[in-house]
């Protein structure tokens, strides 16, 4: 059974914090991906990574960055959060080519 | 661009009553077509994918490619079947619709 894995559930930040949002896979997939879910907007794709050390932005990129040293994890990285940064945060990974992708839990943040 | 669009935001059918989310999609090339569900307090799942062509929980969808649609459809809707539903599609990496929420009233 495939299991993603997000470090925490719920997590409050300060504005102009650093914020790390760690995701972790355990069926060997080559891709994983960070969305954002917001209520009348769906998923949108803020960066995705095919193999290690690669990334590729997605439709939101700014205000994040992302690192993959390792294949199995996929870190989301707010450098300065900001108030419009809360929200939920989904992990997902899948094996290439559009297969069939894989969630974690999701992470909401709270920017104040 | 890929583009996957869901015009309803909200869609309510009384339970035993069909129904039909819509799903149009618009890219170059085969798209791969799914449908995700995420219930209450739960994680994002896949519910079927097209190309699998299986009935999940009752639901099916057809790929109409000339009409670019993708619609989920159950005959009988159950209270159960209330959630959060995603069309997506893509090549390289999926392009999310913004979803339909599905009330079944008692």
């Amino acid at each position: 059974d495939v299991k993603v894995t997000q470090s925490s559930r719920y997590l409050v930040k300060r504005t102009g914090e650093k914020v790390f949002l760690e995701c972790v896979q355990d069926m060997d997939h080559e891709n994983m991906f960070w969305y954002r879910q917001d209520p009348g907007l769906g998923l949108r794709l803020i960066y995705f990574s095919y193999d290690v050390k690669m990334k590729e932005k997605g439709d939101i990129p700014e205000g994040y960055s992302v690192s993959r040293e390792k294949k199995e994890r996929f870190s989301l990285i707010l450098e300065s959060a900001s108030t419009n940064q809360t929200s939920m945060y989904l992990c997902a990974s899948s094996f290439p080519q559009a297969s069939t992708q894989y969630f974690g839990p999701g992470t909401r943040l709270t920017v104040l | 661009a890929q583009r996957v669009t869901q015009p309803e935001k909200l869609l309510s059918v009384f339970k035993g009553a069909p129904v039909e989310l819509k799903c149009n999609y618009s890219y170059s090339g085969s798209p791969e077509l799914f449908w995700y569900v995420q219930y209450s307090r739960q994680r994002l799942q896949l519910l079927l994918r097209h190309i699998s062509r299986e009935s999940i929980k009752g639901f099916t969808a057809d790929l109409n490619k000339g009409e670019t649609s993708f619609h989920l459809k159950k005959p009988f809707a159950q209270e159960e079947d209330s959630a959060m539903y995603y069309c997506a599609g893509g090549a390289d990496g999926l392009t999310f619709g913004k979803g339909t929420h599905l009330i079944i009233q008692p």
